[in-house]
């Protein structure tokens, strides 16, 4: 079975710091994806990023990259220049090709102005 | 606009009435999926469908049914079988390429109260 593990339940950051978000998962699998959805108080799951464990390079996006370390099996989150509006639960979810998304329990981040 | 609507934004439930949760998309998605979320977990999957008149239980699926009879909609309807149906329910679509799914995006949700 996959699981996604977030050991983090709660974390804040100031505004304009950076804060990293963790996630591990286990799974046996050679080649799957990783994700990390947000969803504010609106409740509106957002999609982050995304990231293809057969690329080695970490995705970014904006204010917003990874570090994948696939030998760990470590898929952190990085917020650099936190925003009031990256107040959010962050959830991570891994997805074998071709199966059902398997999600961890989300973060919930507090920007601190 | 493309996107996922769900409807209603709130429902509330009688005891031992059914319930249905819409949920329609136009984004030409293949596959459709119900979760549901609780506080202090993450989404756990109720049903989902990767084509039209075919779907499959999810790990939570007792007490719940759906149907897939066109692409664009996933209805789920809450039984009264389903003893703590009170929780935040999910819909998202997906494309497939091959077979297999992408990326998943979200409705925006819809929130189930039991009176």
């Amino acid at each position: 079975a996959q699981t996604v593990t977030q050991s983090q339940p709660e974390m804040s950051v100031q505004e304009a710091e950076t804060v990293t978000l963790s996630c591990t998962y286990d799974t046996s699998e050679s080649n799957y994806y990783l994700f990390w959805y947000k969803q504010p108080p609106s409740r509106q799951m957002i999609l982050v990023i995304r990231q293809e464990a057969y690329k080695q390079q970490n995705a970014t996006e904006n204010r917003f990259s990874v570090n994948f370390q696939k030998a760990a099996k470590s898929f952190s989150l990085k917020i650099s220049d936190s925003q009031l509006g990256d107040t959010a639960m962050y959830f991570c979810a891994f997805m074998r090709t071709g199966n059902q998304f398997y999600f961890g329990t989300g973060t919930s981040l507090t920007v601190i102005p | 606009d493309g996107g996922i609507t769900q409807s209603p934004k709130y429902l509330f439930r009688k005891e031992g009435q059914n319930v249905t949760l819409s949920c329609e998309q136009n984004l030409n998605h293949d596959a459709m999926y119900w979760y549901r979320q609780d506080p202090g977990q993450g989404l756990r999957l109720i049903y989902y469908s990767q084509i039209v008149n075919d779907f499959q239980k999810g790990d939570i699926a007792e007490g719940y049914s759906v149907s897939r009879e066109k692409k664009e909609s996933f209805p789920l309807t809450v039984t009264s079988a389903q003893k703590n149906p009170t929780a935040f329910y999910l819909c998202a679509s997906s494309p497939l390429e091959n077979y297999h799914q992408e990326t998943q995006y979200f409705g925006p949700g819809t929130r189930l109260l039991v009176l």
